[in-house]
């Protein structure tokens, strides 16, 4: 089993629209937890933390649910720039100190 | 802002080469990463390092080596290119687990 599941997508949605996308992670000794999004042939970048109280940061909002180890990205209102593979990811891997990735999902925001 | 710089955005090697990919930051962290990243497979650590002169293998090691002598360059070396390590590969830092990592440009490395 992956340290780090997600659905690849593509989520194809159109302007405007609200989407979700949801993350599991297998080690529960994981303590933190991000979200990361990848343009196409560019470096990941981080996007926002993730808190079991939840964190939202303008038309994003991101939860923790740590008894179902379960992440989850919201996103509202979705804009074409919205266009990118989203990464979930977790710390605390096989190495202790390092961060694990998800393979990522693929949004598309159509006009 | 952290900045993280890799010497090459592209590299095309031949077969056999010993190939040098470089990796500075700038902010001091302890923490340095090699990654790769291929299609369908998602990024896989090769090696890591939390502190000068000190390495560990990652998922991928093999075919890779890695050097730190100073705190803010992590090298990564392809003793002998092979054309299954034609990938993207990405280096990052980080300073706490609760910042996550910086990436930086990535390296597009083509073995022919």
């Amino acid at each position: 089993r992956k340290e780090v599941e997600q659905d690849p997508g593509p989520f194809n949605v159109p302007e405007g629209a609200t989407v979700a996308f949801n993350c599991t992670y297998s080690n529960s000794a994981s303590q933190s937890f991000f979200w990361y999004r990848q343009d196409c042939r560019k470096e990941p970048k981080l996007l926002m933390s993730v808190y079991s109280s939840g964190n939202e940061d303008g038309r994003f909002t991101a939860q923790l649910n740590r008894a179902s180890q379960y992440i989850s990205l919201l996103i509202r209102d979705s804009k074409l720039s919205d266009s990118a593979t989203y990464l979930c990811v977790a710390f605390g891997g096989n190495y202790g100190q390092n961060f694990v990735f998800g393979p990522g999902t693929r949004l598309s925001v159509l006009p | 802002d952290v900045k993280v710089t890799q010497s090459s955005r592209y590299l095309v090697k031949r077969t056999g080469e010993k190939v040098f990919l470089e990796c500075v930051q700038d902010m001091d962290h302890e923490n340095m990463f090699w990654y790769r990243q291929d299609p369908g497979l998602g990024l896989r650590l090769i090696y890591f390092s939390y502190d000068v002169k000190m390495k560990e293998k990652g998922d991928i090691p093999e075919g890779y080596s890695v050097s730190r002598e100073k705190k803010e360059r992590f090298s990564l070396i392809l003793e002998s290119a092979s054309t299954n390590q034609t990938s993207m590969y990405l280096c990052a830092s980080s300073s706490d687990r609760n910042y996550g990592y910086t990436f930086g440009s990535g390296t597009r490395l083509t073995v022919v």
